[in-house]
């Protein structure tokens, strides 16, 4: 079991469909973000937040919207969506919201999305 | 160009090989360089993290960062069954990071 929790694993919604990913951590960590992984690409950063604020957006569209109601918990709202969202999201928690040493990012397991 | 560099593989080798893994990067100002271990249905979790130049080692595992020529490797001793995983390279100056695409690692019986 990692320190951070994602829920539900795997999801599967329509284009018209709304539905939310769910991210807790148990590290008592002060900054959340959320990744885009695709087969072969990069890691995408989408958002940061520290200490429930937002400290960054990566040019993500409108149809995700995060959501951070407190250090530990940190929501992916998801409507409308296009078929090439579909992908692996990965929650993900440290101390700071900075790269570089001393500031280990801590991943959670990822949600499966797959938008039909 | 894309800043980092890595070849997704997949890498195929024997049981008990060494296994060299490398990225290579266009920004001299990354200072923090990490390698990633992710397991299939599973996310990253580090394995090593390397400030400026040199070698680090950690038991089989070895990280070396050659900043003059942009490269940075990792290498497995004695490779098992176990290692099979994507090996992901991340960097950073000072803030963001900045990934690799990832390096599929198969170790065969």
């Amino acid at each position: 079991e990692t320190g951070v929790t994602q829920t539900p694993r795997h999801l599967v919604m329509g284009m018209t469909n709304k539905k939310s990913l769910k991210c807790e951590q148990h590290l008592g960590h002060n900054a959340m973000y959320w990744y885009k992984q695709s087969a072969k690409k990069p890691l995408e950063l989408m958002f940061v937040y520290s200490l429930e604020e937002r400290v960054e957006n990566n040019s993500v569209p409108s149809r995700f919207s995060p959501e951070c109601p407190n250090s530990s918990h940190l929501f992916l709202h998801l409507h409308t969506l296009q078929p090439e969202d579909s992908a692996l999201y990965l929650c993900a928690s440290s101390h700071q919201p900075t790269g570089g040493a001393g500031n280990t990012i801590y991943f959670g397991e990822g949600s499966w999305l797959t938008v039909v | 160009q894309k800043e980092v560099e890595q070849d997704p593989g997949p890498l195929s080798v024997p049981e008990g090989a060494i296994v060299s893994l490398n990225c290579t990067y266009s920004n001299s100002a990354f200072q923090y360089f990490m390698w990633y271990r992710q397991y299939s249905r599973k996310g990253p979790e580090l394995l090593m993290y390397t400030y400026s130049s040199g070698n680090k080692e950690d038991g089989r595992f070895t990280a070396q960062v050659d900043k003059s020529s942009k490269y940075i490797s990792l290498f497995i001793r004695d490779s098992q069954p176990s290692d099979s995983a994507t090996y992901l390279c991340a960097m950073s100056p000072n803030y963001q990071l900045i990934w690799g695409a990832g390096t599929k690692l198969i170790i065969k019986p």
